[in-house]
């Protein structure tokens, strides 16, 4: 079975501090995916960035970058000089194609509260 | 472009009661899923289309209904409605990918409340 988790349940920041949230994955298969998915308050979720599991690179987009960490199963996401705009919840989300069947999971969310 | 839109967007419903969520997207996107968000458990995939007229289970099926009788909509039935149903239903669709390797675009979600 898969997991994803992510233990932070909700994280306050103050505007322009930087923030990091941290996202832990268990899989058995070998090829699969990670992604960050965005929730305001509006409610639909917003695709951020997809991470297969042969192509450990950092990446970097704007103000956001992610780590993926084969060695410790981890894919955190970090908001660097956060802006009122970047609250809501991050999703993790793992996904992997098993017997034929696609496995999709995500994980329980970390709600971000950026504070003027 | 519309990408995908759920109807309703909220709905009470007694226990014992049927209803049909609709989700369509102009997207052409093969798969189309459904999830069902909860507090404190994230997003569970209830089930899924890799194409029109198939569907296969996910993580948490039962008490569901599904149907993709045309590739732009993807339907999910509750027959009969359990107050456990009460959560907010979320609609997604995707084009094809290997190991499930391409973005979902999400729905604006559908509040169901079961008394």
């Amino acid at each position: 079975a898969q997991k994803v988790t992510q233990a932070q349940t909700e994280i306050s920041v103050v505007e322009k501090e930087d923030v990091t949230l941290d996202c832990v994955y268990e899989t058995r298969d070998t090829t699969y995916y990670l992604f960050w998915y965005k929730q305001p308050p509006s409610g639909e979720l917003v695709f951020l960035i997809r991470r297969n599991s042969f192509d450990e690179q950092n990446e970097i987009s704007g103000r956001y970058s992610w780590n993926f960490q084969k060695s410790t199963s981890s894919f955190n996401f970090t908001i660097t000089a956060s802006q009122v705009v970047d609250s809501a919840v991050y999703f993790c989300a793992l996904s992997s194609l098993s017997g034929g069947y696609q496995k999709v999971t995500f994980g329980t969310g970390t709600k971000l509260q950026v504070i003027p | 472009n519309a990408g995908v839109t759920q109807t309703p967007k909220f709905r009470v419903l007694k226990t014992g009661q049927s209803m049909t969520l609709l989700c369509a997207q102009d997207m052409n996107h093969e798969y189309m899923y459904w999830y069902r968000q909860d507090p404190g458990m994230g997003l569970r995939l209830i089930h899924y289309s890799v194409g029109e007229g198939t569907t296969a289970k996910g993580e948490v099926p039962d008490g569901y209904n599904v149907s993709r009788l045309k590739k732009q909509n993807f339907l999910l039935g509750l027959e009969s409605a359990a107050p456990s149903q009460t959560s907010v239903y979320f609609c997604a669709s995707s084009y094809p990918g290997g190991s499930g390797s391409n973005e979902q675009f999400f729905g604006p979600g559908t509040r169901l409340t079961v008394l």
